[in-house]
């Protein structure tokens, strides 16, 4: 399984800032996702991180709100614009191993709180 | 659409008695299953996952879950909990090509000494 990474890995932020979220993988993977977990709720797919071209967004959430990069196939980063205290969850990252059977590994998650 | 329901939002057993959590999918295909659980403050970390395989699925942990496609269900069983199986459980069905998940709203389990 893969070993995921987040930074930072907890925050506190005034409304109308932004915060980037990074995560790291130790070895190459072929698919890069973003979860939103709000306080006391399950995990919702924000998007698929897609490497070198522009992310797929569910529906709900748009790039303006959560524009996402990912320049190669170990690293990804979200960013939370123009944050709002509804903005405030824990936001992980998932990936899916080459040749894995569909499982997905999470990380540790990014607890964003804002003020 | 693809849907996950986990029939109890809250589970209270007492230690060294089973578990079950229950979990029904809706699908018009038989999907990817998985239990993953949530430690407080801690990452989701996979229990076991159904794949077309064996319907009776072992998991990390003394964790089990059958799929039964009659039912539509992957219930989670445990036969004697212990204080550190407390924790968030979610039961998750895999979109086929798409590697998406559809998670359910989870299970809260508590364990009474």
């Amino acid at each position: 399984s893969a070993v995921i990474s987040q930074k930072p890995s907890r925050d506190i932020c005034q409304r109308g800032t932004s915060l980037t979220i990074q995560c790291q993988v130790d070895s190459q993977v072929t698919m890069m996702f973003w979860y939103r977990q709000q306080p006391g709720q399950s995990l919702t797919l924000i998007a698929t991180a897609n490497q070198g071209s522009e992310a797929t967004y569910e529906s709900g959430f748009v790039i303006d709100k959560f524009p996402i990069s990912r320049p190669n196939l170990t690293f990804s980063t979200l960013t939370v614009s123009n944050m709002s205290p509804e903005d405030s969850s824990i936001y992980l990252c998932s990936v899916v191993s080459s040749g894995s059977s569909y499982e997905q590994y999470f990380g540790p998650g990014t607890r964003l709180t804002v003020t | 659409a693809q849907s996950v329901t986990q029939l109890d939002s809250h589970v209270s057993v007492s230690e060294g008695t089973p578990v079950l959590l229950r979990c029904n999918y809706s699908s018009s295909y038989s999907p990817s299953l998985f239990w993953y659980v949530q430690h407080p403050n801690k990452g989701l970390q996979l229990l076991l996952k159904y794949t077309s395989a064996a319907t009776l699925v072992k998991g990390i942990n003394g964790f089990e879950a059958e799929f039964k496609k009659s039912e539509t269900s992957f219930h989670l069983t445990k036969p004697s909990a212990h204080m550190s199986d407390a924790a968030e459980y979610f039961c998750v069905a895999g979109s086929s090509g798409t590697y998406k998940y559809i998670f359910g709203t989870g299970t809260r389990l508590k364990v009474l000494a």
